[in-house]
C-alpha cells in the first residue's frame, strides 16, 4: 500500500521566493496534518483538517504560511515570502479520523527546506 | 502545552532495559508513541488510551497512569534496531497531537 506521499523531497531557494509543499495522504485516510521539526522547536503542528476543512490552524506561525486541502487526496503548504528561519523539514501525516478513538498517524518521509 | 519527556538521552548496551517518561501538565485523553531514525520520518508504535492501559510492540510496551498525568515506554531487552528518538504525543479531540521534545536512545552492541 502507498504511505504518505511529499514532494518534493529536498527544497533549496532564495528568501522572499515563494515555496510550495504538496501531500498525497494515504487513500481513506481522512484526517491530514502539517507537521514542521527543527532541532530547537522539535515536532510542531501547523494545521491540521478533517474531510478536507481546516479544523485547527493555531500552529501556523504567520500569515506567510497558508494551508489548502482541495480534495482528499491533496493538500498543500505554501510559504510566501519564505525567510531563512523558515527552514525546517515538514511532514505531512494522514491518518482515519473515528468518532470516540484515536487513530495511528501515518507520516510521509517529509520535505527538506533550506532557505538561503 | 507541550508534554515533558525524560531522559533526553540515553545510551544503552544490547540487550538491557531502559524506561522513557512522558508527563502532561494537562489531564491526558491519549498517549501515542512514534519512533524516529536519523534522516526518516516518525513510525507510530502504539496509542494508549485508558488510565492504567499497557500496551506492547515487540518487546517494547507502555504504560499510561490518567491520575499522574504520565506515561512510560519500556525498553525491554533492547536491540540495536531500537536505536532513534522516541517521541511521546499527547491527544485531544479531533485527532490533534501535541510532541513531547524526544527521547534519543542509542544502543551499542
Amino acid at each position: 500500500d502507498a504511505g504518505v506521499i511529499q514532494s518534493p523531497r529536498h527544497e533549496v531557494t532564495e528568501m522572499g521566493q515563494e515555496v510550495t509543499l504538496r501531500c498525497k495522504p494515504i487513500s481513506g485516510h481522512n484526517s491530514l496534518f502539517w507537521y514542521r521539526q527543527t532541532m530547537m522547536r522539535g515536532l510542531e503542528l501547523l494545521i491540521y483538517f478533517n474531510n478536507n476543512v481546516p479544523i485547527d490552524d493555531s500552529g501556523m506561525p504567520e500569515d506567510r504560511f497558508s494551508a489548502k486541502m482541495p480534495n482528499a487526496s491533496f493538500s498543500t503548504l505554501k510559504i510566501q515570502p519564505s525567510e531563512p528561519r523558515d527552514s525546517a523539514v515538514y511532514f505531512c501525516a494522514s491518518s482515519r479520523r473515528q468518532s470516540g478513538r484515536d487513530q495511528p498517524q501515518h507520516f510521509g518521509d517529509g520535505t527538506r527546506l533550506s532557505i538561503l | 502545552q507541550q508534554p515533558v519527556q525524560s531522559p533526553q538521552a540515553v545510551i544503552l548496551r544490547e540487550g538491557e532495559d531502559a524506561v522513557i517518561n512522558c508527563s502532561s501538565s494537562k489531564a491526558l485523553y491519549s498517549v501515542h508513541w512514534y519512533r524516529q531514525k536519523h534522516g526518516e520520518a516518525p513510525v507510530f508504535l502504539m496509542i494508549l488510551l485508558k488510565g492504567g492501559e499497557q500496551k506492547g510492540h515487540e518487546k517494547i510496551s507502555a504504560s499510561f497512569n490518567e491520575k499522574k498525568q504520565q506515561s512510560s515506554l519500556y525498553l525491554t531487552a533492547s536491540q540495536l534496531s531500537y536505536s532513534g528518538t522516541y517521541f511521546c504525543g499527547t491527544g485531544a479531540a479531533g485527532n490533534k497531537l501535541t510532541f513531547g521534545g524526544g527521547t534519543r536512545v542509542l544502543v551499542k552492541p
